[in-house]
């Protein structure tokens, strides 16, 4: 157990459909990451936020957004969703931004679109 | 921009041998950390090893070891003693920038009893 808790665990939905994950990083980690991971495109980086704010962007399409509470919980939301969009959504959460940290995966959200 | 290669999609192994993963990176930086994750049928992802470019010495973690080659940009993971717990896909993975982790597209190894 990673100590990042992500929910759902699965999520089926529709074409055109808006959906919310949500994240919980390991106590005290302030650093949160948001990945992708499908059969084609592999694990993609779509954003970073550091104790509230955005700190880096991915290939995250503008139909996609996410925000990090002051309770450092973070939420991906994902609006007018398409079949592509279905995929491993992985959240993972690190102490600081320093790139030695290692970085602490939940274990995803499978989102599947009909 | 930095880029991850693997170039076995797919291994091998018996029970008890050993196997090696390779990984190629590609970066203008100097100082860096590479990494290997496991991501096993669970679908979790978890962290294998850890090597830091400014180090000569190569990482060891118990049975999983790398050799690290920095001029040649290369970053294998050697796993000794295999056991079946070990079939999982392993992940390269590198700091792209900022701090997000660029992965490569991962070897998916199987141990055979």
């Amino acid at each position: 157990d990673s100590g990042v808790t992500q929910t759902p665990k699965h999520l089926i939905t529709a074409t055109g459909q808006r959906v919310t994950l949500r994240c919980s990083p390991r106590s005290g980690d302030l650093s949160v990451y948001w990945y992708q991971q499908s059969l084609d495109q592999g694990l993609q980086f779509l954003i970073q936020y550091y104790n509230g704010e955005e700190r880096a962007k991915g290939n995250i399409l503008e139909r996609f957004s996410a925000q990090q509470f002051p309770d450092l919980h973070s939420e991906l939301n994902l609006s007018s969703l398409e079949l592509g969009d279905s995929a491993l959504y992985f959240c993972a959460s690190s102490p600081s931004i320093y790139s030695y940290n290692e970085q602490f995966f939940g274990p995803g959200t499978r989102l599947t679109v009909l | 921009a930095q880029t991850v290669t693997q170039s076995q999609p797919e291994m091998s192994v018996q029970e008890a041998e050993t196997v090696t993963l390779s990984c190629t990176y590609d970066t203008s930086e100097n100082n860096y950390y590479l990494f290997w994750y496991k991501q096993p049928p669970s679908r979790q992802m978890i962290l294998v090893i850890r090597q830091e470019a400014y180090k000569q010495q190569n990482a060891t973690e118990n049975r999983f070891s790398v050799n690290f080659q920095k001029a040649a940009k290369s970053f294998s993971l050697k796993i000794s003693d295999s056991q079946l717990g070990d079939t999982a896909m392993y992940f390269c993975a590198f700091p792209g920038g900022s701090e997000k982790l660029v992965f490569g597209k991962g070897t998916k190894l199987t141990v055979n009893p």
